[in-house]
């Protein structure tokens, strides 16, 4: 069974404040590691999806980094806002399978 | 382009009762996942087809749980008898590219419906 973390579990911060969280994963029989953002009702909507060792990925003010030789992918958020309030899953494509994190659930105080 | 459709959008049973869920994939999409996403778990991976064939069902609880693809299109999920642990939400995925086990690896980003909501009382 493959082990994908995440933390912190939950996070609240101010709005205007920029913030991050990691998702860590192992380092073998990587393919891909993908992010998703994951409102309430809604279905689950693809950020990113990187492939590489060192890829930086960027979406107005929402960017991740990936470093598959130790394992661990972060996303940052700059400058939060009320609509990033959301669950944001990592998941890991590696072994021919796609296995989730448990997710950060980020609230933003206005 | 239309998405993953999903219904219903949430449902309440009580435990010992049967419910079933259906998707309908994105046009075209080969493969279709049903993941279940129990309260502070990520989503996990129940079964996997590739047209009208399951690839992968081996954390499907197959007791009680059973899915079907007819025509490799629409499918359904379904739950007989319901348990109280079995409360999640139950998303459906799908993606274009064939997969195919054995061949080396074969990139397939899934894109996913809203989910349908499942309480057991």
């Amino acid at each position: 069974i493959l082990n994908v973390e995440q933390s912190p579990q939950s996070l609240h911060v101010q709005e205007g404040d920029s913030t991050n969280f990691t998702c860590s994963f192992p380092s073998s029989n990587f393919y891909a590691l993908h992010w998703y953002r994951w409102e309430t009702a809604k279905s689950p909507e693809a950020l990113f999806v990187m492939t590489l060792n060192g890829d930086e990925k960027k979406k107005g003010r929402i960017s991740a980094t990936l470093n598959t030789k130790e394992g661990y992918s972060y996303l940052y958020i700059k400058g939060s806002q009320p609509e990033d309030s959301a669950t944001y899953l990592c998941a890991f494509f590696g072994n021919e399978k796609l296995t989730f994190g448990t997710g950060t659930r980020l609230t933003i105080i206005p | 382009e239309a998405g993953v459709a999903q219904s219903p959008r949430y449902k309440i049973i009580e435990k010992r009762q049967s419910v079933a869920f259906w998707c309908n994939p994105i046009s075209g999409h080969a493969t279709l996942y049903w993941y279940q996403q129990i309260l502070g778990q990520g989503p996990k991976l129940l079964i996997q087809f590739q047209n009208n064939g399951v690839v992968d069902d081996s954390q499907l609880p197959k007791d009680r749980f059973s899915a079907e693809r007819l025509k490799g299109v629409d499918s359904t999920l379904k739950i007989q008898p319901a348990k109280l642990e079995d409360s999640a939400v139950y998303l459906c995925a799908s993606s274009l590219v064939r997969f195919t086990r054995g061949y080396g690896r074969s990139y397939n980003e899934q894109f996913f419906g809203p989910g349908t909501r499942l309480t057991v009382l």
